[in-house]
């Protein structure tokens, strides 16, 4: 089955300095990406998604690119703000336009130091 | 417009008991989805109504339900409770069913069983 994960659990980085999150995907045939985040007490929020037909997509200080090579995806966050601590979730609904059933990988947790 | 509105926010119960959650959709949207979210196994999918029909189902047991009413507002039910259901339980509201819909969501309800 469909299956999307994370490298990293967790990562500190300086305000002002520029995050990546990254996020690994297993089906081939996958052709659409979201990423999410959640700050704590709140459910997910969306922040970027991208399609298969596309290596980047840029939105406000974020971009996301993906590398269907290698089936990753990252997220980068650009002049990381306190309020971008958070967990950042990559997710996938299932192929085939067959709902809204989104797999969901590990999340990543971003510190920002002031 | 008002957002995906929860209900309650915590709960506290017993093993072997029931509990019903309720999701409220944000106006128009016609898509629910539930989701369980705890530290171990992460973001998911429980199941997704659409026009008062489930549409997809995750791989929970039975003991897990759920329905949707004329208003699109929805409920989930856990019967005979274990341990292991303590969770934060969202739900998600999405304007049409199709996996490319954004998906909204509430900020949970935190169940804990004891």
């Amino acid at each position: 089955g469909e299956s999307v994960g994370l490298h990293l659990p967790t990562l500190s980085v300086q305000e002002g300095d520029n995050s990546i999150i990254n996020c690994a995907y297993s089906n081939s045939a996958s052709d659409y990406f979201i990423w999410y985040k959640q700050e704590s007490g709140k459910g997910p929020q969306f922040i970027i998604d991208i399609r298969s037909n596309m290596d980047k997509r840029q939105g406000q200080r974020v971009t996301v690119l993906l590398n269907k090579t290698v089936k990753h995806l990252s997220l980068q966050i650009a002049a990381t703000q306190p309020g971008d601590s958070a967990v950042y979730f990559c997710a996938e609904p299932p192929l085939s336009n067959a709902g809204n059933m989104l797999t969901f990988g590990g999340g990543t947790r971003l510190m920002v130091k002031p | 417009k008002a957002g995906v509105t929860q209900t309650p926010r915590y709960l506290i119960k017993t093993r072997g008991q029931q509990v019903t959650l309720s999701c409220s959709p944000i106006s128009g949207h016609r898509s629910v989805s539930w989701y369980q979210q705890t530290p171990g196994q992460g973001l998911q999918f429980l199941f997704e109504y659409f026009s008062e029909t489930q549409r997809n189902k995750g791989n929970f047991p039975g003991r897990f339900s759920g329905r949707q009413f004329s208003n699109s507002r929805s409920e989930m039910n856990v019967s005979t409770l274990e341990l292991g259901d303590s969770a934060l339980y969202l739900c998600a509201s999405s304007i049409r069913t199709g996996g490319d819909s954004e998906a909204f969501f509430g900020q949970g309800t935190r169940l804990t069983v004891v």
